[in-house]
C-alpha cells in the first residue's frame, strides 16, 4: 500500500497567489482529514470528510480556504489569495471509517511558504 | 471539548535507559487516546491507541502506554531507548461522541548515545 499521497511536497509562492494542495487517501478509507502544523499553533484540524461529504469545517481559518473531495480517491485544499501567515506544513490523513476509534494515517505533508 | 497536554517540551535520555513521555487528557466522556511519532520532514506515524480493555497498550517499535483513568494520563514508555527513537511525539485524544481529534503540542525526545 502506498499510503496517503500528497503533492506537492514543497510549495513556494508569492502573497496573493492561489495555492492548491492535493491528497490521495489510502484506497478503501472513508474519512479524510486536512491538518495544518505550525510552530506557534501546533497541529490543527482544518476540515474532515466522510464518504466525500464535508462533515466539520469549523477549523478552516477563513473564507480564503476551501476544500473539496470530488471522489473517494482525491481531495484538494485551496488557498486563494494566499498570505504569508498561511506558511505551514499541511497534512492530509485518512482513516478506514468514520468512527472515533479509527486510526488516522498521515501523508508526508506539503510544506507551504508564502513570501 | 476534549484537550490533551504534554507537559514536557523536551525529554532527554541516554541510550539503553527507559524513557517516558507524559500525556494528560481532558474529556467529558470515555476517551480514545493515541500516540503518534513524527520524524524530521515526515508525516505523523501511528504508534498505538487505547480504546478499551487492558490499561497497558503495546504498540510499534517496542513502545507501550498506560491508561490511568484516575490520573487522566496516558504516558508513553519504552524500557530501553534507542538513538533512532529521537523524534517528536504527539499524544491525541478523541471524544467517543465525535470525530474531532485533538493533538498535544508535542514532546521532542532526544536519545543520546
Amino acid at each position: 500500500d502506498a499510503g496517503v499521497i500528497q503533492s506537492p511536497r514543497h510549495e513556494v509562492t508569492e502573497m496573493g497567489q492561489e495555492v492548491t494542495l492535493r491528497c490521495k487517501p489510502i484506497s478503501g478509507h472513508n474519512s479524510l482529514f486536512w491538518y495544518r502544523q505550525t510552530m506557534m499553533r501546533g497541529l490543527e484540524l482544518l476540515i474532515y470528510f466522510n464518504n466525500n461529504v464535508p462533515i466539520d469545517d469549523s477549523g478552516m481559518p477563513e473564507d480564503r480556504f476551501s476544500a473539496k473531495m470530488p471522489n473517494a480517491s482525491f481531495s484538494t485544499l485551496k488557498i486563494q489569495p494566499s498570505e504569508p501567515r498561511d506558511s505551514a506544513v499541511y497534512f492530509c490523513a485518512s482513516s478506514p471509517g468514520s468512527g472515533s476509534t479509527d486510526t488516522q494515517y498521515f501523508g508526508p505533508g506539503t510544506r507551504l511558504t508564502v513570501l | 471539548a476534549q484537550s490533551v497536554a504534554q507537559p514536557e517540551d523536551q525529554v532527554n535520555v541516554a541510550e539503553g535507559n527507559p524513557l517516558t513521555v507524559k500525556c494528560t487528557y481532558s474529556v467529558s466522556g470515555n476517551p480514545y487516546l493515541f500516540w503518534y511519532v513524527q520524524y524530521p520532514n515526515r508525516g505523523l506515524q501511528f504508534l498505538l491507541k487505547y480504546i478499551t480493555g487492558d490499561n497497558l497498550v503495546k504498540g510499534s517499535y517496542g513502545f507501550e502506554a498506560e491508561f490511568n483513568k484516575s490520573q487522566t494520563s496516558f504516558h508513553l514508555k519504552k524500557p530501553s531507548a534507542l538513538v533512532s527513537d529521537s523524534a517528536l511525539y504527539f499524544c491525541a485524544v478523541r471524544d467517543k461522541r465525535n470525530n474531532d481529534m485533538r493533538f498535544g503540542a508535542g514532546t521532542r525526545l532526544t536519545v543520546k548515545p
